[in-house]
């Protein structure tokens, strides 16, 4: 079965710093990986995701994730941090033909002005 | 615009009460799943739903029960058995390809 791993449960940025939050996997095959970002008390919004291809993923709100797979990581990177990104982030790994999805517990995304 | 509505955003449950969440889709997708969320473990899925009339549970369906008469409509039901319902509930809904999209959420609390 699959599992993620997000090692940071709470992270505080000051605005216009660079931001990672890091995700690790565990699966035997090659998985598919998703970032999503969640605000409080709302649904949970796609920032991007990776299926095949080229390993650097580049997503909404200038958010970049690379698949390392050698690491078994999906780490999520921005150049440089809005207090609007303040939220939780997850990291999900799915796999399978049913499309079933494995969520990390989270990490919350503190912005300091 | 298409989307996944559910519904109530608030939900109150007294003791021995089943309480229904809506959940409604307009984006044509076959596949359909409920997750509960609380503070600090992520989302865990309850149960999904490839396609009408199927479905099978997920990793905490104790408790739960949900149908899927309709394409459009995947409806959960938390059930007097579970004994630890407050948390946050959210729906979903994905395409072939995978990827997931979510609906607003329901918060469920205990009076």
């Amino acid at each position: 079965a699959q599992s993620v791993t997000q090692p940071d449960i709470h992270i505080t940025v000051s605005e216009g710093a660079s931001l990672e939050l890091r995700c690790n996997y565990s699966y035997g095959a090659t998985p598919y990986l998703f970032w999503y970002v969640q605000s409080p008390g709302q649904g949970l919004q796609l920032l991007l995701k990776y299926f095949s291809g080229d390993t650097l993923v580049q997503g909404i709100k200038g958010f970049e994730a690379e698949f390392k797979r050698s690491q078994s990581s999906f780490n999520l990177r921005k150049p440089s941090v809005h207090w609007s990104d303040a939220a939780e982030y997850f990291c999900a790994v799915g796999a399978g033909s049913n499309y079933k999805l494995t969520f990390g517990k989270g990490t919350l995304l503190t912005v300091n002005p | 615009d298409g989307g996944i509505t559910q519904s109530p955003k608030y939900l109150f449950r007294k003791e021995g009460q089943n309480v229904t969440l809506s959940c409604e889709q307009n984006l044509n997708h076959d596949a359909m799943y409920w997750y509960r969320q609380d503070p600090g473990q992520g989302l865990r899925l309850i149960y999904y739903s490839q396609i009408v009339n199927d479905f099978q549970k997920g990793d905490i369906a104790e408790g739960y029960s949900v149908s899927r008469e309709k394409k459009e409509s995947f409806p959960l039901t938390v059930t007097s058995a579970q004994k630890n319902p407050t948390a946050f509930y959210l729906c979903a809904s994905s395409s072939p390809a995978g990827t997931q999209h979510f609906g607003d959420g329901t918060r469920l609390s205990i009076l």
